[in-house]
């Protein structure tokens, strides 16, 4: 199965850009990359997904590298409730999502 | 709308012990899937179905199973409890199954096995 891979932490700054990566490199040409996020053993929340073009939605952005092997999320104005365990993930053709261990973002005042 | 709903929120239970879980999806959703989440890592898929009929099933032993009801809620049942199935257990549904469909999680069902 493929596999994706974050960086198990990073901190931002209230009101800051912050740029989150992933590495997907084994992901099928069909395979959607999907972003969700997760605050204190919450249901993970959705926050965008695409295939291969940019995608921006009310919450985030989406940035995906043209030959596909990783992607970006992009919250453009990061706010303390952003605070939370962020999921890169990828959807098979049922959509059966695999998720890693995720990026714990702290956003600081 | 009301969201994915799951009940109970928390259940212990002990070794051997027989557990069922329910989740009632988003109004108009068809496709419920189930994961496992193990404190301090991501969601580990266990089941998807579809109309009803299952469509994919993760590494997980026979003692994990589940069903879906015509009013498309579902069930995940787990027999002869160990402590390593101690989780957060989450159900997220979607419109239908398919790479392009998000899906929506529950808050999840907090098991404790003792």
């Amino acid at each position: 199965d493929a596999k994706t891979t974050q960086p198990p932490s990073m901190d931002c700054a209230e009101g800051r850009a912050a740029n989150l990566p992933c590495n997907h490199s084994t992901i099928s040409g069909n395979e959607y990359v999907y972003w969700y996020r997760q605050i204190h053993s919450q249901g993970p929340q959705y926050i965008i997904h695409g295939l291969k073009n940019n995608e921006t939605n009310e919450m985030a952005s989406l940035i995906i590298t043209e030959d596909r092997k990783s992607s970006t999320l992009i919250l453009p104005h990061a706010t303390l409730r952003d605070t939370a365990v962020y999921y890169c993930s990828y959807s098979d053709s049922w959509g059966k999502f695999q998720f890693g261990a995720g990026t714990q973002v702290v956003v600081t005042p | 709308d009301a969201g994915v709903t799951q009940s109970p929120t928390h259940l212990i239970k002990t070794r051997g012990q027989h557990v069922t879980l329910r989740c009632s999806p988003i109004s108009g959703h068809k496709s419920v899937s189930w994961y496992q989440q193990v404190l301090g890592q991501g969601p580990q898929f266990i089941f998807q179905y579809y109309e009803k009929e299952e469509r994919g099933r993760g590494n997980f032993p026979d003692r994990f199973s589940a069903r879906q009801f015509p009013n498309y809620s579902s069930e995940l049942n787990v027999n002869a409890l160990l402590l390593g199935d101690s989780a957060l257990y989450l159900c997220a549904s979607s419109l239908a199954a398919g790479r392009d469909y998000e899906q929506y999680f529950g808050p999840g069902t907090r098991l404790t096995v003792t």
